[in-house]
């Protein structure tokens, strides 16, 4: 089965500064990578995704890189504010009929004011 | 908006209990799931189900059941609980989305259970 694995575990940043948070998978059938945040005590919500067939997108201050060859994939989040402090969780998924994501182990991020 | 509600958001039960936790969407969405959340685990899979009466085996499905009987509602059943099933548990919801076609699942509140 799919493996995924995030690193780093924990991440502290100053307000302003960017946040990388890499993670590598293990199928190269794999064709489907969303980021999930979750902030404490709430449920994780989706914030950006990205399919097989593109390297990279973006959304305001966050974007996502994927390297198929490498199979691996990242989050970057540029100029950081508090409210982005959250766990976040990268996931894969092979699609094709088959619907389970299989989630990295989170990495908590601190944005220090 | 979508919406996942979980029947309880704390539970605590006796070890040999049978413990049931409801999840519901609203959404019409083909795809449910149950995840247990774990400090520095993240979130591991017990089981899915893709459409009524069909559910498959996620990673961690030992000790578990599940029940599909209606769309909208996926029930997660520990059969006899035990202290090391004491963890968060995460009812998630997504649509088909097509052959191919992975999509957003969008989660419920969930429901952190201890077991004593």
């Amino acid at each position: 089965g799919e493996n995924v694995e995030q690193h780093p575990s924990t991440l502290s940043v100053q307000e302003g500064d960017s946040a990388v948070i890499k993670c590598t998978y293990s199928d190269s059938a794999s064709n489907y990578f969303p980021w999930y945040k979750q902030e404490l005590g709430k449920r994780p919500q989706l914030i950006i995704d990205i399919r097989s067939n593109v390297g990279e997108k973006k959304d305001q201050r966050i974007a996502v890189t994927l390297n198929k060859t490498a199979k691996h994939f990242s989050l970057h989040i540029t100029e950081t504010q508090p409210e982005d402090s959250a766990v976040y969780f990268c996931a894969a998924s092979s699609g094709a009929g088959s619907y389970q994501l299989t989630f990295g182990k989170g990495t908590k991020l601190s944005v220090i004011p | 908006d979508v919406k996942v509600t979980q029947s309880s958001r704390y539970l605590v039960k006796r070890t040999g209990e049978k413990v049931f936790l409801e999840c519901v969407q609203d959404m019409d969405h083909e795809n449910m799931f149950w995840y247990r959340q774990d400090p520095g685990l993240g979130l591991r899979l017990i089981y899915f189900s893709y459409d009524v009466k069909m559910k498959e085996k996620g990673d961690i499905p030992e000790g578990y059941s599940v029940s599909r009987e209606k769309k909208e509602r996926f029930s997660l059943i520990l059969e006899s609980a035990s202290t090391n099933q004491t963890s968060m548990y995460l009812c998630a919801s997504s649509p088909q989305g097509g052959i191919r076609m992975n999509t957003e699942a969008f989660f419920g509140q969930g429901t952190r259970l201890t077991v004593v």
